[in-house]
C-alpha cells in the first residue's frame, strides 16, 4: 500500500533555509504519471499547495512561493526533498507531502503522508 | 490565477440533515474540480474529483456536481463522522485549494 511520511525539523528561525524530506512506499518516482506533492496548512488555516515533482523530472511551483522553493527526487531512496528558504513566522504551518492520483491521472492528491509542524521562531 | 471561494465558511448542522457546500472559480475551470475532507489533526482525504466523480471507498452520500464556475459538495444525510473541514481544490492551471467550510454539529 502506499504510504508517505515526513521528516525535518520542527522549529526554524528566521532566515534560515527548510529542508523537509518524505519518504514514500509504494510506489516508484520512476513510474510514468507518478508525481509527489507538497501542501502546508498554518494553524487554524485552509491548505496551501506548495509545489509537484513529476516521474519525468518535471515541476511546478505555487506561484506566490516560486522564488523560495526548491523540489527535488532520489528516486533510488524513495524520497523527495523540498527546501524553502528565508523562512518567515508566517511560514509556521503544518507542511504534507501527497501523492498524486494515478487513477485518474490529475494533480489531486489521494494519499497523504501524516504531516510534520514547523513552527518558525527566534 | 484563478481563486476558489468557498461558502459557507462555517456551518451548523444537526445529524441527517442534507448539507451543501459550494465553491466558486473566478474563471471557468471546466470540470477540474475536487473535494476533500479534513478531520482535526489529520491529513485531508480525497471525496470527489473531477466535480462530480466519486473516489473509490468513499460513501454514496456523498455527491458533487457543477461545472464552469459553480460547483457543489452535497451530503445527502449527515453523519457523526461527517463532522469535519471540507476543502474543495481546482487543477486547471495549477492546484490550488479554497478557504474551506467547517461543519460542526448544531
Amino acid at each position: 500500500q502506499i504510504t508517505l511520511k515526513e521528516s525535518g525539523p520542527t522549529l526554524v528561525k528566521p532566515t534560515q533555509t527548510l529542508t523537509l524530506t518524505c519518504t514514500f512506499s509504494g510506489f516508484s518516482l520512476s513510474t510514468s504519471g507518478v508525481g509527489v506533492g507538497w501542501i502546508r496548512q498554518p494553524p487554524g488555516k485552509a491548505l496551501e499547495w506548495l509545489a509537484l515533482i513529476y516521474w519525468d523530472d518535471d515541476k511546478r511551483y505555487s506561484p506566490s512561493l516560486k522564488s523560495r522553493l526548491t523540489i527535488t527526487k532520489d528516486t533510488s531512496k524513495n524520497q523527495v526533498v523540498l527546501t524553502m528558504t528565508n523562512m518567515d513566522p508566517v511560514d509556521t504551518a503544518t507542511y504534507y507531502c501527497a501523492h498524486r492520483s494515478m487513477f485518474p491521472i490529475l494533480d489531486i492528491f489521494d494519499y497523504w503522508g501524516q504531516g510534520t509542524l514547523v513552527t518558525v521562531s527566534s | 490565477d484563478i481563486q476558489l471561494t468557498q461558502s459557507p465558511s462555517f456551518l451548523s448542522a444537526s445529524v441527517g440533515d442534507r448539507v451543501t457546500i459550494t465553491c466558486r472559480a473566478s474563471q471557468g475551470i471546466s470540470s477540474y474540480l475536487a473535494w476533500y475532507q479534513q478531520k482535526p489533526g489529520k491529513a485531508p482525504k480525497l471525496l470527489i474529483y473531477a466535480a462530480s466523480t466519486l473516489q473509490s471507498g468513499v460513501p454514496s452520500r456523498f455527491s458533487g456536481s457543477g461545472s464552469g464556475t459553480e460547483f457543489t459538495l452535497t451530503i445527502s444525510s449527515l453523519q457523526p463522522e461527517d463532522f469535519a473541514t471540507y476543502y474543495c481544490q481546482q487543477l486547471n492551471s495549477y492546484p490550488r485549494f479554497g478557504g474551506g467550510t467547517k461543519v460542526e454539529i448544531k
